[in-house]
């Protein structure tokens, strides 16, 4: 899993739920991702964290929440899930040679 | 506008061929160009990572060359195998922040 863990690995979520997506790295690098993966598209950035306590809004952040308290976590938090945030979430570490991605959560909103 | 396109988005080889995907991309100012591979159901996996100044990088039976005048890279897989079966992806990135742009990856099958 690249040092990367991402839970939960399935969620089935009724329009208007929240939840978060968790996720952990233990490779101690400054910057964590977040993205989404949609049939026929190449991943999208949804927040990214250049370091413990910050955060940088990317490509897609409306309707989505992010967290870094430590280093190691970065969640990703649904306020109140629509269909359209049906997904597969990669969450990544590291920084400017390479990323490493989790194994991703599959996401329905019905 | 800053895009990474890929081509072929499917191809379908016999095992033992070779092949060879494209990437053309309008990123500006160009950073570092990165080849991933996703196996289904998997995260993406890094295969190679090329700069202005490098032409060609290979890892194992992936070569990827980068001419960043015409803006273009290809991945060639040299005597492909059954567990090549997945999709590639191209990124670059751009200047010295996180921006990252993704192809939507080609879909290679490798058939026995």
């Amino acid at each position: 899993n690249a040092g990367v863990t991402q839970t939960p690995k399935f969620q089935v979520l009724k329009t208007g739920q929240s939840m978060t997506l968790q996720c952990a790295q233990d490779m101690n690098h400054n910057s964590m991702y977040w993205y989404r993966q949609d049939p026929g598209m190449g991943l999208r950035l949804i927040y990214y964290s250049a370091s413990e306590g910050t955060t940088d809004k990317g490509e897609v952040p409306n309707g989505y929440n992010v967290s870094r308290l430590n280093k190691r976590e970065f969640s990703l938090r649904l306020e109140s899930a629509a269909p359209s945030q049906t997904s597969v979430y990669f969450c990544a570490r590291g920084a400017w040679e390479t990323q490493y991605f989790g194994p991703g959560t599959r996401l329905l909103v019905l | 506008k800053n895009q990474v396109e890929q081509s072929p988005q499917s191809l379908i080889i016999l095992e033992g061929k070779n092949c060879t995907l494209q990437c053309n991309y309008t990123v500006s100012p160009f950073s570092n160009l990165r080849w991933y591979k996703q196996d289904t159901g998997r995260g993406p996996v890094s295969l190679t990572i090329m700069t202005f100044s490098e032409n060609t990088k290979s890892n194992g039976r992936y070569t990827a060359t980068l001419d960043a005048d015409t803006k273009q890279s290809s991945l060639h897989i040299t005597a492909s195998q059954l567990s090549d079966s997945a999709s590639y992806i191209c990124v670059v990135s751009r200047g010295t922040g996180n921006q990252f742009y993704f192809g939507t990856g080609t879909s290679l099958t490798v058939i026995p």
